[in-house]
Order: C-alpha cells, then sequence, then structure tokens
C-alpha cells in the first residue's frame, strides 16, 4: 500500500463548478498535513496546512479526518486558473527515536477547469 | 524572505557524463534540505535530505550522491548518468519548527 495515495484524475469542471479532492495515508501516527499546487512542468508550491479542526482559505476549505485517515482539499467556484495537478502531503513520524521526520508527496491529482 | 534558487533550469547530458546540481538558500539558518525527483507523469521521489553541514541520508539507493559544504548550499551530483537519471530535479527547505517545504524552481535534466 503506497504511504499517501490520492485519485490521479483528470477531474474536468466547467468554471464554477465545485470540486473536491481526497487523498488517504497509511501512516497514523502523522501529524501534519498538507496540499500543495503544481502547474505543469513547475516547482509545487505549498497551498494551504490541513489542520485538525478544518480550515479555509478564500474558496479553498480542507478538512482532516483522523479516524479515517483521509484528507480531503474542496475548491468552490473553480476558475480556469485552478487548473493544475494538487499534490497531498503526510509527514512520516520516524520508527525510531531521533529519526527524521520527513515529508511523503502523493502523485496528484489532475484539475482541468474548463470555460 | 527566504529564498531558494536552483540551477540550471533545463540541461541535456549525455550517458556517463558527470553531473552537478547546485541549490541555495538565502534569507535563513540552519535549514533543513531536500532533493527530490519527479519523473514524467509520476509523483515526487525524496532522494537525499540533510539537517546539518556535512549530514546527509540517502533514501534510495542510486548513481548519485548530495554533499552540503555550506549550511544553505545543497548539491546533488554523480560521477557518471544513466538514462534512467532523467527527470525534474527539485530542492527543497523546511524550517526546524515547521514541516512544510518550499521548493526551487527545478532542473528539467534529459540524459541522452
Amino acid at each position: 500500500r503506497k504511504e499517501v495515495e490520492q485519485d490521479p484524475g483528470p477531474f474536468n469542471v466547467p468554471e464554477g463548478a465545485t470540486v473536491a479532492f481526497n487523498c488517504t495515508y497509511s501512516n497514523s501516527a502523522s501529524q501534519s498535513f498538507f496540499w500543495y499546487r503544481q502547474d505543469c512542468r513547475k516547482e509545487p508550491k505549498l497551498l494551504m496546512s490541513v489542520y485538525s479542526s478544518g480550515n479555509e482559505d478564500g474558496r479553498f476549505t480542507a478538512q482532516l479526518n483522523r479516524a479515517s485517515q483521509y484528507i480531503s482539499l474542496l475548491i468552490r467556484d473553480s476558475k480556469l486558473s485552478d487548473s493544475a495537478t494538487y499534490l497531498c502531503v503526510v509527514n512520516k513520524v520516524p520508527v525510531i527515536s531521533g529519526g527524521y521526520n520527513k515529508l511523503i508527496f502523493g502523485a496528484g491529482t489532475r484539475l482541468a477547469v474548463h470555460p | 524572505s527566504q529564498t531558494i534558487h536552483q540551477w540550471p533550469a533545463t540541461l541535456v547530458q549525455p550517458v556517463g557524463s558527470p553531473l552537478s546540481l547546485e541549490c541555495t538558500v538565502e534569507g535563513t539558518s540552519n535549514p533543513n534540505l531536500y532533493w527530490y525527483r519527479q519523473a514524467a507523469g509520476r509523483g515526487l521521489q525524496l532522494l537525499f535530505y540533510s539537517v546539518g553541514i556535512g549530514q546527509i541520508s540517502s533514501e534510495v539507493p542510486q548513481n548519485l550522491s548530495a554533499s552540503r559544504p555550506q549550511d544553505r548550499q545543497f548539491i546533488l551530483s554523480s560521477k557518471k548518468l544513466l538514462l534512467s537519471d532523467s527527470g525534474f530535479y527539485l530542492c527543497a527547505w523546511s524550517s526546524m519548527l515547521h514541516d512544510e517545504a518550499f521548493f526551487g524552481q527545478g532542473t528539467r535534466l534529459t540524459v541522452v
């Protein structure tokens, strides 16, 4: 099982639509969660962190469900400029004490918003 | 504010040639530094990470090596490139206090 799994898509939606992406993770001890956005042939950029209580940033809402080990990203009123690949990112807690805490990236979900 | 610089942006190298990609971070001290590779249409694979000067950890066995000669400098190298080394190489940094990582613009390497 992959450590972080996402539906690769693509999600093809019209402008103004609401779209949601889910992501599941395997390490129940993970503590930090993020969504990144990656445009074609560009570097990933941090979109938002995901907090236990859920958080919202404009048209974007992120939710965390620790019991089911999944996080979600909701985009309302989609814009053409939202077309990109959205990466789910989870930290990997070290098995042994003193080990390094690192980020694991999902393969991404591609979103295409059309007029 | 913090910035990260990575160069070159694109590179075409013949099989068997050496490689050196450089990454520097400005505006912060003692960052955690990372090298990732992204194959076409695939996710990011962590290659190396470093928590301090001279401290390098490798995630996967491969044809590549990394070095951190200065606090804010991270170098990815190879003595002899393979065709399978082609990909999009990304340098990133994070602070000691927060987990989120910030990426350089990436280097698109094609080995021919």
